[in-house]
């Protein structure tokens, strides 16, 4: 079974401060996805990484960044974090391919930003 | 632009209930379409899927049909329990190749003993 795992269930931290989440795969995917989650918008995707060191900017990547410098590791990072920041942030990877390889998910980190 | 809709939430049941989610989609040819489910806590686990016009994905007792000609992927269960209560989502994958999804606001589903 492909295993996502994040590093925080939950998560407090105040406004202005760098927050790091991070995920790690153990499936050898080469895709992996950060997302926020909010009620009535569904996931919105904020970044997502095909390769080791390789990145790409997702729908909504204004006030975050990350890091890929291995394969199964994909940080997410608030630079100076705000409260509108505080969402459910779920991470994904999958194969990468063109036959439509469906994503697998973590469990989620819940971030609250005071 | 491309978009994913799903019917509003929160859906209501009674235990042993029929259950349909409707979801229809807008895009550029032909996505493969997902059903994933969320419970209470946790992340997103993917309950089928299909990759071209008239697959049938099912599993678990759900099934959902690929269909082109309405751009459609509605969910059923014949009978529901109280513990298919969760969240439900119908993403596309989008036609870049990258492997992205494209997610709607999802539905809740309440099933009641």
């Amino acid at each position: 079974d492909v295993k996502v795992t994040q590093s925080s269930r939950y998560l407090v931290k105040r406004t202005g401060e760098k927050v790091f989440l991070e995920c790690v795969q153990d499936m050898d995917h080469e895709n992996m996805f950060w997302y926020r989650q909010d009620p009535g918008l569904g996931l919105r995707l904020i970044y997502f990484s095909y390769d080791v060191k390789m990145k790409e900017k997702g729908d909504i990547p204004e006030g975050y960044s990350v890091s890929r410098e291995k394969k199964e590791r994909f940080s997410l990072i608030l630079e100076s974090a705000s409260t509108n920041q505080t969402s459910m942030y779920l991470c994904a990877s999958s194969f990468y391919s063109r036959s439509n390889q469906p994503q697998h998910f973590g469990d989620g980190t819940r971030l609250s930003i005071l | 632009g491309d978009s994913v809709t799903q019917m509003e939430g929160p859906v209501t049941l009674s235990e042993e209930a029929f259950l349909t989610i409707n979801c229809t989609y807008t895009a550029t040819g032909y996505p493969s379409l997902f059903w994933y489910v969320q419970y209470p806590g946790e992340g997103l686990q993917l309950l089928l899927k299909a990759t071209k016009a008239d697959d049938k994905g099912s599993n678990k007792g759900f099934e959902a049909t690929y269909r082109k000609e309405t751009t459609s992927f509605h969910l059923e269960k014949g009978s529901v329990q109280v513990s298919d209560s969760a969240v439900y989502f119908c993403p596309r994958m989008t036609t870049d190749s990258w492997g992205k999804l494209q997610f709607g606001a999802g539905t809740q589903v309440v099933v009641t003993p």
